[in-house]
């Protein structure tokens, strides 16, 4: 089956403990993005990865970090996580940039306390 | 800098009826696209229909069509003969090279 997984789908957690939230596709998408949505504010992209190796900011990049050593994965890595950083996150992917097809993933809640 | 605008925090429609949720955008690039998205309350974005700046035809797919007026910035959805299982929020949003800007959501209700 076709999808997008994400690890975890609920993590609670304390101020300053890095955590990575793991991002996995399945269709050999070239184009995959992260985001989080909080209430009021619609869902605004964090970053995005055109292919292996190239990645960029999107509009709320700050305290968040990526990598795409593989093309299934994109993980999401909070360095020192803070309170304000407590969001529903989604990733996407797509099978290239300019597709009109984006597949999203459950979707993570994060506390951070 | 790309913005979405959603105008309508909330709208409320009865079933069998037909209902626009609006959407107009800011971008001064030639080549861009439009996206409606679909969250009901489970969470899960649900792709619903998409609008390249180049199409000359507004895009449709079953109950749903895009109204693209181009000059005036704007890319409501319209939503035909509405279900209760539309009840949900409504996310346009827009897409240049890797970029996607999103809007705020219209919560719609269909009342029985």
């Amino acid at each position: 089956e076709a999808q997008v997984t994400q690890n975890p789908r609920y993590l609670i957690t304390v101020t300053g403990k890095k955590l990575t939230v793991t991002c996995s596709q399945n269709m050999n998408h070239e184009y995959m993005s992260w985001y989080r949505q909080d209430p009021g504010l619609g869902l605004r992209q964090i970053y995005y990865s055109m292919n292996v190796e190239v990645t960029d900011k999107g509009d709320v990049p700050e305290g968040y970090k990526v990598s795409r050593k593989e093309k299934r994965n994109f993980p999401l890595i909070l360095e020192s996580p803070s309170p304000n950083q407590t969001s529903l996150y989604f990733c996407a992917s797509s099978p290239q940039v300019l597709s009109y097809e984006q597949y999203f993933g459950p979707g993570t809640r994060l506390t951070v306390t | 800098a790309q913005k979405i605008t959603q105008t309508q925090p909330g709208m409320f429609v009865q079933e069998k009826e037909a209902v626009t949720l609006d959407c107009t955008y800011d971008t001064s690039d030639q080549s861009y696209g439009l996206f409606w998205y679909k969250q009901p309350s489970s969470g899960e974005m649900i792709f619903l229909i998409y609008q390249g700046s180049y199409d000359e035809q507004n895009a449709t797919e079953g109950r749903y069509s895009l109204n693209f007026q181009k000059a005036r910035k704007s890319a409501n959805l319209v939503i035909s003969a509405s279900q209760l299982g539309d009840s949900a929020m409504y996310f346009c949003a827009m897409r240049r090279g890797g970029w996607l800007t999103f809007g705020e959501g219209t919560q719609l209700t269909v009342n029985p």
